[in-house]
Protein backbone atom coordinates (compact mmCIF):
# COMPACT_ATOMS: atom_id res chain seq x y z
CA UNK A 1 0.00 0.00 0.00
CA UNK A 2 1.41 3.38 -0.98
CA UNK A 3 2.24 5.80 2.07
CA UNK A 4 2.98 9.15 1.94
CA UNK A 5 4.81 11.01 4.26
CA UNK A 6 5.50 14.88 4.54
CA UNK A 7 8.34 16.64 6.64
CA UNK A 8 8.25 18.82 8.47
CA UNK A 9 4.44 18.61 9.64
CA UNK A 10 5.26 22.63 10.83
CA UNK A 11 7.05 25.21 9.80
CA UNK A 12 7.43 28.76 10.76
CA UNK A 13 9.05 31.45 8.97
CA UNK A 14 9.33 34.75 8.52
CA UNK A 15 8.10 36.98 5.46
CA UNK A 16 10.72 36.82 2.63
CA UNK A 17 12.52 33.75 3.25
CA UNK A 18 13.09 30.96 0.81
CA UNK A 19 11.65 27.26 1.65
CA UNK A 20 11.27 23.94 1.04
CA UNK A 21 8.27 21.31 1.47
CA UNK A 22 8.94 17.61 1.56
CA UNK A 23 7.28 14.63 0.95
CA UNK A 24 8.23 11.37 0.00
CA UNK A 25 6.24 7.67 -0.74
CA UNK A 26 7.03 4.16 -0.62
CA UNK A 27 5.83 2.97 -3.76
CA UNK A 28 7.65 4.36 -7.00
CA UNK A 29 5.23 3.42 -9.61
CA UNK A 30 2.97 6.32 -9.70
CA UNK A 31 1.49 7.75 -12.46
CA UNK A 32 1.19 11.45 -11.04
CA UNK A 33 2.04 13.49 -8.21
CA UNK A 34 -0.10 16.52 -7.36
CA UNK A 35 0.49 19.12 -4.34
CA UNK A 36 -2.58 21.21 -3.01
CA UNK A 37 -2.78 24.16 -0.44
CA UNK A 38 -5.53 23.76 2.20
CA UNK A 39 -6.94 27.29 4.10
CA UNK A 40 -8.60 26.17 7.46
CA UNK A 41 -11.87 24.56 6.82
CA UNK A 42 -11.68 24.89 3.26
CA UNK A 43 -11.52 22.68 0.48
CA UNK A 44 -7.98 21.82 -1.64
CA UNK A 45 -7.10 23.87 -4.34
CA UNK A 46 -4.57 22.58 -6.99
CA UNK A 47 -1.03 23.62 -7.01
CA UNK A 48 1.20 21.86 -9.24
CA UNK A 49 0.29 18.75 -11.02
CA UNK A 50 3.62 16.43 -11.95
CA UNK A 51 3.30 13.72 -14.38
CA UNK A 52 5.54 10.47 -13.80
CA UNK A 53 7.61 11.05 -16.63
CA UNK A 54 7.93 14.95 -15.46
CA UNK A 55 11.17 16.17 -13.01
CA UNK A 56 9.55 19.59 -12.30
CA UNK A 57 6.73 21.91 -12.98
CA UNK A 58 6.60 26.04 -11.81
CA UNK A 59 4.02 28.02 -11.20
CA UNK A 60 5.11 31.48 -9.78
CA UNK A 61 7.25 31.18 -6.97
CA UNK A 62 5.95 27.66 -6.69
CA UNK A 63 8.40 24.97 -7.84
CA UNK A 64 7.82 21.27 -7.14
CA UNK A 65 10.04 18.74 -8.07
CA UNK A 66 9.91 14.88 -8.19
CA UNK A 67 12.69 12.00 -8.25
CA UNK A 68 10.31 8.78 -8.96
CA UNK A 69 12.82 6.33 -8.02
CA UNK A 70 13.82 7.50 -4.78
CA UNK A 71 10.20 8.32 -3.93
CA UNK A 72 10.58 11.96 -3.12
CA UNK A 73 9.22 15.61 -4.45
CA UNK A 74 9.84 19.18 -3.02
CA UNK A 75 7.94 21.88 -2.81
CA UNK A 76 9.44 25.25 -2.99
CA UNK A 77 8.57 28.33 -2.26
CA UNK A 78 10.14 31.75 -2.84
CA UNK A 79 10.24 34.94 -1.40
CA UNK A 80 6.99 33.43 0.55
CA UNK A 81 4.42 35.96 1.90
CA UNK A 82 2.07 35.80 4.40
CA UNK A 83 -0.63 35.12 2.19
CA UNK A 84 1.02 31.50 1.76
CA UNK A 85 0.14 30.35 4.97
CA UNK A 86 -1.65 27.14 4.99
CA UNK A 87 -1.52 22.97 5.14
CA UNK A 88 0.44 21.95 1.65
CA UNK A 89 -0.76 18.51 0.96
CA UNK A 90 0.78 16.21 -1.15
CA UNK A 91 -0.55 13.39 -2.88
CA UNK A 92 0.35 10.63 -5.12
CA UNK A 93 -1.62 8.69 -7.62
CA UNK A 94 -0.67 4.98 -8.18
CA UNK A 95 -1.01 2.55 -10.70
CA UNK A 96 -4.57 1.57 -8.93
CA UNK A 97 -7.01 3.62 -9.89
CA UNK A 98 -7.17 7.20 -10.27
CA UNK A 99 -7.44 7.89 -6.25
CA UNK A 100 -4.92 10.16 -4.59
CA UNK A 101 -2.73 8.89 -1.77
CA UNK A 102 -2.20 12.01 0.72
CA UNK A 103 0.24 12.69 3.38
CA UNK A 104 -0.98 14.30 6.54
CA UNK A 105 0.34 17.96 5.21
CA UNK A 106 2.89 20.29 6.23
CA UNK A 107 0.98 23.50 8.48
CA UNK A 108 2.98 26.59 7.24
CA UNK A 109 3.02 29.89 9.08
CA UNK A 110 4.93 32.51 7.68
CA UNK A 111 5.04 35.94 9.72
CA UNK A 112 5.19 39.20 8.86
CA UNK B 1 -8.25 24.93 -13.22
CA UNK B 2 -11.77 23.08 -13.21
CA UNK B 3 -14.60 23.96 -10.42
CA UNK B 4 -15.83 20.99 -8.03
CA UNK B 5 -18.79 22.77 -6.13
CA UNK B 6 -20.02 21.61 -3.27
CA UNK B 7 -22.98 22.04 -1.41
CA UNK B 8 -23.72 22.53 2.03
CA UNK B 9 -20.74 23.57 3.02
CA UNK B 10 -21.45 23.16 6.88
CA UNK B 11 -24.61 21.50 7.93
CA UNK B 12 -25.78 20.74 11.80
CA UNK B 13 -28.34 18.24 12.14
CA UNK B 14 -29.54 15.70 14.92
CA UNK B 15 -28.68 12.79 15.96
CA UNK B 16 -30.35 9.55 13.74
CA UNK B 17 -31.32 12.05 10.90
CA UNK B 18 -30.04 11.50 7.53
CA UNK B 19 -27.54 14.12 5.44
CA UNK B 20 -27.50 14.62 1.73
CA UNK B 21 -24.03 16.45 0.77
CA UNK B 22 -23.84 17.21 -3.07
CA UNK B 23 -21.08 17.58 -5.70
CA UNK B 24 -20.73 18.97 -9.11
CA UNK B 25 -18.08 19.04 -11.43
CA UNK B 26 -19.60 22.99 -13.30
CA UNK B 27 -17.29 23.01 -16.53
CA UNK B 28 -16.54 19.37 -17.14
CA UNK B 29 -17.80 16.19 -17.37
CA UNK B 30 -16.69 14.28 -14.61
CA UNK B 31 -17.19 10.10 -15.30
CA UNK B 32 -15.28 9.26 -11.78
CA UNK B 33 -15.95 11.13 -8.66
CA UNK B 34 -14.31 10.44 -5.22
CA UNK B 35 -15.31 10.92 -1.44
CA UNK B 36 -12.97 11.93 1.24
CA UNK B 37 -13.16 12.19 4.97
CA UNK B 38 -10.60 14.50 6.75
CA UNK B 39 -10.10 14.33 10.57
CA UNK B 40 -8.50 17.13 12.54
CA UNK B 41 -4.78 17.02 11.67
CA UNK B 42 -5.07 13.60 9.95
CA UNK B 43 -4.87 13.12 6.49
CA UNK B 44 -7.70 12.97 4.10
CA UNK B 45 -8.98 9.51 4.25
CA UNK B 46 -11.03 8.00 0.70
CA UNK B 47 -13.83 6.44 1.45
CA UNK B 48 -15.58 5.64 -2.15
CA UNK B 49 -14.97 5.95 -5.61
CA UNK B 50 -18.26 6.85 -7.37
CA UNK B 51 -18.47 5.98 -10.93
CA UNK B 52 -21.31 7.17 -13.21
CA UNK B 53 -24.20 4.71 -13.69
CA UNK B 54 -23.16 2.38 -11.99
CA UNK B 55 -22.65 1.60 -8.02
CA UNK B 56 -19.67 2.93 -5.88
CA UNK B 57 -16.64 1.10 -4.49
CA UNK B 58 -16.19 1.40 -1.36
CA UNK B 59 -13.03 1.45 0.58
CA UNK B 60 -12.15 -1.17 3.21
CA UNK B 61 -14.17 -0.44 6.74
CA UNK B 62 -16.62 2.00 4.95
CA UNK B 63 -20.06 1.24 5.73
CA UNK B 64 -21.79 1.42 2.09
CA UNK B 65 -25.32 1.28 3.92
CA UNK B 66 -24.72 4.39 5.80
CA UNK B 67 -22.63 6.68 3.32
CA UNK B 68 -24.42 6.46 -0.03
CA UNK B 69 -23.24 7.45 -3.02
CA UNK B 70 -25.16 7.83 -5.95
CA UNK B 71 -23.54 9.45 -8.99
CA UNK B 72 -26.26 9.84 -11.65
CA UNK B 73 -25.26 12.05 -14.33
CA UNK B 74 -21.54 13.19 -15.22
CA UNK B 75 -21.78 16.21 -13.34
CA UNK B 76 -23.33 15.49 -10.13
CA UNK B 77 -22.56 12.56 -7.01
CA UNK B 78 -24.33 12.80 -3.72
CA UNK B 79 -23.40 11.49 -0.47
CA UNK B 80 -25.84 10.74 1.66
CA UNK B 81 -24.55 9.68 5.14
CA UNK B 82 -28.04 8.13 7.00
CA UNK B 83 -28.89 7.44 10.89
CA UNK B 84 -25.94 10.15 11.89
CA UNK B 85 -24.18 10.19 15.08
CA UNK B 86 -22.16 12.28 16.22
CA UNK B 87 -18.87 10.13 15.56
CA UNK B 88 -20.24 10.84 11.83
CA UNK B 89 -19.09 14.61 12.60
CA UNK B 90 -16.42 15.21 10.36
CA UNK B 91 -15.29 17.09 7.08
CA UNK B 92 -16.28 15.33 3.17
CA UNK B 93 -14.55 16.36 0.52
CA UNK B 94 -15.51 15.79 -2.92
CA UNK B 95 -13.43 15.49 -5.93
CA UNK B 96 -13.56 14.56 -9.55
CA UNK B 97 -11.31 13.62 -12.21
CA UNK B 98 -10.66 16.10 -15.13
CA UNK B 99 -8.44 15.54 -18.37
CA UNK B 100 -8.76 13.23 -21.00
CA UNK B 101 -4.96 11.65 -20.21
CA UNK B 102 -6.60 8.88 -18.56
CA UNK B 103 -4.71 8.24 -15.28
CA UNK B 104 -2.45 11.30 -15.66
CA UNK B 105 -5.92 13.60 -15.12
CA UNK B 106 -5.51 15.37 -12.96
CA UNK B 107 -8.02 15.31 -9.47
CA UNK B 108 -9.60 18.69 -8.86
CA UNK B 109 -11.57 19.23 -5.38
CA UNK B 110 -15.02 20.72 -3.53
CA UNK B 111 -14.95 22.95 -0.69
CA UNK B 112 -15.74 20.36 1.36
CA UNK B 113 -18.67 20.10 3.78
CA UNK B 114 -18.50 20.39 7.59
CA UNK B 115 -20.79 18.18 9.12
CA UNK B 116 -22.02 18.06 12.67
CA UNK B 117 -24.43 15.58 14.12
CA UNK B 118 -25.66 16.76 17.58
Amino acid sequence: KQEVTQIPAALSVPEGENLVLNCSFTDSAIYNLQWFRQDPGKGLTSLLLIQSSQREQTSGRLNASLDKSSGRSTLYIAASQPGDSATYLCAVKSSSGYALNFGKGTSLLVTP
Amino acid sequence: GAVVSQHPSRVICKSGTSVKIECRSLDFQATTMFWYRQFPKKSLMLMATSNEGSKATYEQGVEKDKFLINHASLTLSTLTVTSAHPEDSSFYICSAHYGAGGDTGELFFGEGSRLTVL
